[in-house]
């Protein structure tokens, strides 16, 4: 079955920069858009941003644009988010998601869509910003 | 602030109904985009529950339904079990964020 799995814990400074992993198995990894949301207590679920791994193209989210970039690496099946400038909000669980394709839809240019739910998720990867 | 709005909490005996809503606005919601739910228990990852518009993920119980009303989107859980107690979120997409939006989060008590 489709797994999903997240690197280890993080314990960042204030400032400094992290990047949390998503590994996928058991799916075909290029037909896959991955979603990225963290999970903060108080304030729910937070989506940070998508992309599209056959066309790399991403969208990210209002509270983090300009702070986060999405890419993948479709020869380990390893989908990465970097966030940086972190800060005591970036505080958080964050969760790597599976959103599977649309084949009844496309862009007008022609690239692959996605359904907007994650059907398949990731372990979370707790992410801690401390001095 | 969630973009999505849900009560903070709900609660249930065994065996009976419950109804969870989650109301957005004329950007998510109210423009017809679906909305999604899942359930999350501690310490573990969310998991789809309800699908809007199409059936249930497989190994989901019937016990869950959902509708949409305007700028509401509402799930209910029949004949409630110790284990529905978790947290539900809901989500849908927002034309003016041009992605995902989620509520806070409802925490159902089972009684």
């Amino acid at each position: 079955q489709v797994e999903l799995v997240q690197s280890g814990p993080e314990v960042v400074k204030p400032g400094a920069s992290v990047r949390v992993s998503c590994r996928v198995s058991g799916d075909t990894f290029l037909n896959d858009g991955i979603s990225w949301v963290r999970l903060v207590p108080g304030r729910g679920l937070e989506w940070l941003g998508w992309i599209s791994v056959s066309t790399g193209k991403a969208d990210y989210g209002p509270k983090v644009k300009g702070r986060v970039s999405l890419n993948t690496n479709a020869d380990t099946n390893t989908a990465y988010m970097e966030v940086w400038s972190v800060t005591s909000d970036d505080t958080a669980i964050y969760y790597c998601g599976r959103l599977p394709r649309d084949s009844s839809r496309r862009t007008p240019e022609n690239e692959p869509m996605y359904f907007y739910y994650m059907d398949v998720w990731g372990s979370g990867t707790k992410v801690t910003v401390a001095p | 602030q969630a973009a999505l709005t849900q009560p903070p909490s709900v609660s249930g005996a065994p065996g009976e109904r419950v109804t969870i809503s989650c109301t957005g606005n004329s950007s998510n919601i109210g423009a017809d985009y679906a909305v999604h739910w899942y359930q999350k228990h501690p310490e573990t990852a969310p998991k789809l529950l309800i699908i809007s518009d199409a059936s249930h993920p497989s190994g989901v119980s019937g016990r869950f339904s959902w509708s949409k009303s305007g700028t509401s989107g509402f799930m209910a859980i029949t004949g409630l079990q110790a284990d529905d107690e978790a947290d539900y979120f809901c989500q849908s997409y927002d034309s003016n964020v041009h992605g995902a939006v989620f509520g806070g989060g409802t925490t159902l008590t089972v009684l």
